[in-house]
């Protein structure tokens, strides 16, 4: 099956920092999803993203498809941007998790 | 985006009852839903395709006795955990395409189920 890896695993930021994001992905798929898990369980879109580049707010996203990776920019980050972020990849007719990435924004 | 709504939102229930949790989409028909299973600190688990008028399909190592899935409608997919243990404790989370491949997934609120 396929692989998806993201990194950094864990991620500590002070308030207003930016940072990156990457998911790896071991073989052509049909899409991309950046989520943000919030602290009760909700997963929020953040990007409907297989190829191109997108930008929302202070997020943007951009998926290489060819190279198989996709990359999530935050900037200016704020403590309510805390949480677990995950990429997933639709594989067939399912969407493959990647392993996500804690991030922790302090004030 | 589409709604995909799921209740409850937590559940305690003792060992050897069953639990049922209900997924649906709020604004939007869906042939395909998902049931996923999380636990603490990991990532999300795909356990099976709820499909809407025919049988669930089960990823490997999910029992199929166990996790009875029913999708009778187009907006509705229940799971049900069936004599439930401890270890079945978990998040679960649905989801669903307002379309057909290749387009976007919306995800429930998720299930806290423990069971004691």
């Amino acid at each position: 099956g396929i692989q998806v890896e993201q990194s950094p695993p864990d991620l500590i930021l002070q308030e207003g920092a930016n940072s990156t994001l990457r998911c790896n992905f071991s073989d052509s798929v049909n899409n991309l999803q950046w989520f943000h898990q919030n602290p009760w369980g909700q997963l929020i879109n953040l990007f409907y993203i297989p190829s191109g580049t997108k930008q929302n707010g202070r997020l943007s996203a951009t998926t290489v498809a060819t190279e198989r990776y996709s990359l999530l920019y935050i900037s200016s980050s704020q403590t309510t941007d805390s949480g677990v972020y995950f990429c997933a990849v639709e594989y067939g007719n399912k969407l493959v998790f990647g392993a996500g990435t804690i991030l922790r924004v302090k004030s | 985006g589409a709604v995909v709504s799921q209740h409850p939102s937590w559940v305690i229930c003792k060992s050897g009852t069953s639990v049922k949790i209900e997924c649906r989409s709020l604004d939007f028909q869906a042939t395909t839903m998902f049931w996923y299973r999380q636990f603490p600190k990991q990532s999300l688990m795909l356990m099976a395709t709820s499909n809407e008028g025919s049988k669930a399909t089960y990823e490997q190592g999910v029992e199929k006795d166990k996790f009875l899935i029913n999708h009778a409608s187009l907006t509705l997919s229940t799971l049900t955990v069936t004599s439930a243990h401890p270890e079945d404790s978990s998040f679960y989370i649905c989801s669903a395409r307002p379309g057909a491949l290749n387009t976007e997934a919306f995800f429930g609120q998720g299930t806290r189920l423990t069971v004691v």
